[in-house]
């Protein structure tokens, strides 16, 4: 079974600061892990991936991750927020030797204040 | 690339009607992806096609929920006799054969069954 935990329903931040979203997953085996915004009215556009290698995967938009195996954490970062990066967040899993369907958390929603 | 269209974008239906929502993937898109969202919620997993062919189905999909990609281009899916528990968003997402774990969502059909 694969699982993803977003413990924060929303992070406040002032612009200009950096920000973290935090992501903790659980999978039988590897896992592959993803990183989409929602922005109102809008579908989920895909921001980044985890597959193999670095730890540090850079994303769109000037977004970060961070896959650290022995937190089982895909905590999303950005060193310096703007209000335009106000949205919803979703982190997403999926076991690499399992099925191609990723399951997704339930959203982390970010305020990035002026 | 236009992008992945819903259609309609929201749909009011009284109890025990049917329904029908169509979705149009990017060009070349081969996978196309259906998910059900509900408020607070991540996107849920429901029923995916690589071409024409229908590979998964989640355990969500009852009886009443069928989906059809006839020709391996836009896909439809019919919900009938709705109960009011399927009032959600219905999500579309499709992805490109050489990077298939990159999901790019359509902006979703919003269902209210009354």
């Amino acid at each position: 079974a694969q699982s993803v935990a977003q413990p924060e329903d929303q992070v406040n931040v002032a612009e200009g600061n950096p920000l973290t979203v935090k992501c903790t997953y659980s999978v039988s085996g590897n896992p592959y892990l993803f990183w989409y915004v929602q922005y109102p009215n809008r579908g989920l556009q895909f921001l980044l991936k985890y597959i193999t290698g670095d730890n540090l995967v850079k994303g769109s938009y000037g977004f970060e991750a961070e896959f650290n195996k022995s937190q089982t954490s895909f905590h999303l970062k950005k060193p310096s927020a703007l209000v335009s990066d106000s949205a919803l967040y979703f982190c997403a899993v999926r076991d690499r030797g399992g099925s191609y369907i990723p399951t997704f958390g339930r959203g982390t929603s970010l305020i990035v204040h002026p | 690339d236009t992008g992945v269209s819903q259609d309609p974008r929201h749909k009011i239906t009284k109890r025990g009607q049917n329904v029908t929502f169509r979705c149009d993937p990017i060009s070349e898109h081969n996978r196309l992806y259906w998910y059900r969202q509900t408020l607070g919620q991540g996107p849920e997993f429901l029923t995916y096609f690589q071409n024409e062919a229908q590979l998964e189905k989640s355990r969500l999909l009852s009886d009443r929920f069928s989906a059809e990609r006839p020709k391996g281009s836009f896909s439809t899916l019919e919900i009938q006799r709705t109960e009011q528990g399927d009032s959600a968003m219905y999500l579309c997402a499709s992805s490109p054969p050489d990077r298939f774990d990159e999901q790019y969502f359509g902006p979703g059909t919003r269902l209210t069954v009354t």
